[in-house]
């Protein structure tokens, strides 16, 4: 089973309207989860992550995911979205102390 | 302080060249791993090291050499090139393998072509 599954491979959204990511991790990794966002042309960066504690973490840019362990997910959202935020969004779990990533969800801002 | 730096950024190989993808980093980082990026797939782990002279298998490691012999070197191998090694590679880096609480960091990829 996959360690990681993100749904959407493409959202497209309205500038400044809010936009979810959504994130499913299998139950099977350890409960280490990131978002890392890729900009065109760039390596990834850490965007936030849960390790422990609570299980809203805020990130950098305004996003923040929701750590859901009934559901196994990991859910990025920003209430409203600018065209700078147009990139490429990847979920990652560890697994076995490697750090594996989903397939990755293209973000579009429309005009 | 450059950070993760990888060489070259473009390469175009004949099916059956080899070269090496260079990773270099002045961090002090002891993990450093090599992912390739393709598209709809995502970033699949090739090859990982957690310190000098050791290294280990990732997801897709077949047709892929690594060594680590300094901290701050880690160069990716191909020995015979072959098509669907084209992809764009990225060489990333963290303080520890177990340091989950520090970021993964990137370079800024080499984009390979093989025909």
């Amino acid at each position: 089973a996959q360690s990681v599954t993100q749904l959407d491979s493409q959202v497209p959204v309205f500038e400044e309207a809010p936009v979810e990511l959504r994130c499913n991790y299998s139950s099977s990794v350890s409960v280490y989860l990131f978002w890392y966002v890729q900009y065109p042309n760039q390596g990834l960066q850490l965007l936030l992550k849960y390790l422990s504690g609570s299980t809203l973490v805020k990130g950098i840019n305004g996003f923040e995911a929701e750590f859901n362990k009934s559901q196994t997910s990991f859910h990025l959202r920003k209430p409203s979205v600018h065209i700078s935020d147009t990139a490429e969004y990847f979920c990652a779990v560890i697994r076995d102390d490697k750090i594996i990533f989903g397939k990755g969800t293209r973000l579009h801002i429309l005009p | 302080n450059a950070g993760v730096t990888q060489t070259p950024k473009f390469q175009v190989l004949k099916t059956g060249q080899s070269m090496t993808l260079q990773c270099a980093q002045d961090m002090n980082h002891e993990y450093m791993s090599w992912y390739r990026q393709d598209p709809g797939m995502g970033l699949r782990l090739i090859h990982y090291s957690v310190g000098a002279g050791i290294t280990d298998q990732g997801e897709v490691p077949n047709g892929y050499n690594v060594s680590r012999s300094t901290t701050e070197d880690f160069p990716l191998r191909l020995l015979s090139a072959a098509p669907s090694q084209t992809s764009v590679y990225f060489c990333a880096t963290r303080i520890g393998i177990s340091s989950y609480n520090s970021p993964l960091h990137f370079g800024n990829g080499t984009r390979l072509t093989v025909t």
